[in-house]
């Protein structure tokens, strides 16, 4: 059974840095793009960034580019997202997800920003 | 970037109702177009890939169809379970981008 679970969300004021990270299981983890997806309070969907297998293409949606990193372990099986600059705006649940279609999800970590 | 527009952005039905939920991007994605359902407070999952492609798992009462720029998600009787907030997603380009959500309530 493919499993993904997130941690590192909490709440952090602006300007903050926070880290999140995905561990997985069931799947041969080196052998998938993975994505980080975000969903702000009430509202729908939104994709922030994704990887490819080795780290060599990386893809960010524009308002994270430059604060944002994603990363990944192969050998931990774990993706990760280094989040610097936060602000307001950036609060959200945080998913990873499988693949560019984004067909398993984790249950999503929760980032708040607030002063 | 490529937008994609849902419709309805809502919609009241009943058990037992067939349903179909259309998705246009604003331009050309071929079939790289992925459909998720998010009931209340849970993570989205994973329905339709490749605009047609049932995921493992899915029941066959939903259906995807389409190419290009115009797709649809079909419920061909609706349960229960059902009720939930549907989104569409291109993997075309980049930046990856989501319809704004289905909303689907019961009548």
């Amino acid at each position: 059974e493919v499993q993904l679970v997130e941690s590192g969300g909490g709440l952090v004021q602006p300007g903050g840095s926070l880290r999140l990270s995905c561990a997985t299981s069931g799947l041969t983890f080196s052998n998938y793009w993975m994505s980080w997806v975000r969903q702000a309070p009430g509202k729908g969907l939104e994709w922030v960034a994704n990887i490819n297998q080795d780290e060599s293409e990386k893809y960010y949606v524009d308002s994270v580019k430059g604060r944002f990193t994603i990363s990944r372990d192969n050998a931990k099986n774990s993706l990760y997202l280094q989040m610097n600059s936060l602000r307001v705006e950036d609060t959200a649940v945080y998913y990873c997800a499988k693949g560019g279609s984004h067909d398993y999800w984790g249950q999503g970590t929760l980032v708040t920003l607030s002063s | 970037d490529i937008q994609m527009t849902q419709s309805p952005s809502s919609l009241s039905a009943s058990v037992g109702d067939r349903v179909t939920i259309t998705c246009r991007a604003s331009q050309g994605i071929s079939n790289y177009l992925a459909w998720f359902q998010q009931r209340p407070g849970k993570a989205p999952k994973s329905l339709i890939y490749a605009a047609s492609h049932l995921q493992s798992g899915v029941p066959s009462r939903f259906s995807g169809f389409g190419s290009g720029t115009d797709f649809t998600l079909t419920i061909s009787s609706l349960q229960p379970e059902d009720f939930a907030t549907y989104y569409c997603q291109q993997y075309s380009s980049y930046p990856l981008t989501f319809g704004g959500g289905t909303k689907v309530e019961i009548k």
